[in-house]
């Protein structure tokens, strides 16, 4: 059963500085993962998704990587600015079952 | 090009009423899903429809949701009798194609009281 993990829950940085976001899943036959941005009160906003044949994507300031081998994804953002402030949630889909497993998020506080 | 829509935004009923939730997805998307999300978790997804067809609900507490997607765009989630666990917002997604990217709607909130 694949589970999605992301440490931290919680990250505070000061505006300017560069920042990487974890996640793990527990079974390497996963077919895409997915990074997603939340605001307060708001939907989910897709920000990248990196197919299991990729090793990672760019798009601006943001950059994520794909290592199935070792079970982990990361989420790197340049430059950060208040405006990133938001919570963070990966999710990976299943190569058998099409399930979309998320976890639970990394909540960012970029201070200005 | 018009986002996916759903609605309500909000929604608050008693125990044991019964509640609806409708979601309009982004015209030509052919998956769709149903998500729960309990507050300070990630979505859990409850359904997944490929067109007018059923490809997971493994997650759907079977014996009180249910979902249909008719003719395979708009798409309903109910819920019979409701109870106090259920509250949480209620998101829909769509994406072209299975292991496409999902889009989100805004999401219903429910309380159940």
């Amino acid at each position: 059963k694949q589970e999605v993990t992301q440490i931290p829950a919680a990250l505070s940085v000061p505006e300017g500085e560069n920042l990487v976001l974890n996640c793990s899943f527990t079974d390497s036959a996963i077919y895409n993962l997915q990074w997603f941005r939340q605001d307060p009160g708001k939907g989910l906003t897709s920000l990248l998704l990196i197919q299991s044949s990729q090793r990672e994507q760019t798009s601006g300031r943001l950059n994520a990587s794909l290592d199935k081998s070792s079970g982990r994804s990361t989420l790197y953002i340049a430059a950060s600015q208040p405006g990133d402030s938001a919570t963070y949630l990966c999710a990976g889909q299943d190569t058998g079952g099409f399930k979309t497993i998320f976890g639970a998020g990394t909540r960012l506080f970029v201070k200005a | 090009e018009a986002g996916v829509a759903q609605s309500p935004r909000y929604k608050i009923i008693e125990k044991r009423q019964s509640v609806a939730f409708w979601c309009n997805p982004i015209s030509g998307h052919a998956t769709l899903y149903w998500y729960q999300q309990i507050l300070g978790q990630g979505p859990k997804l409850l359904i997944q429809f490929q067109n007018n067809g059923v490809v997971d609900d493994s997650q759907l507490p079977k014996d009180r949701f249910s979902a249909e997607r008719l003719k395979g765009v708009d798409s309903t989630l109910k819920i019979q009798p409701a109870k106090l666990e259920d509250s949480a917002v209620y998101l829909c997604a769509s994406s072209l194609r299975w292991a496409d990217t999902q889009y989100f709607g805004p999401g219903t909130r429910l309380t159940v009281l």
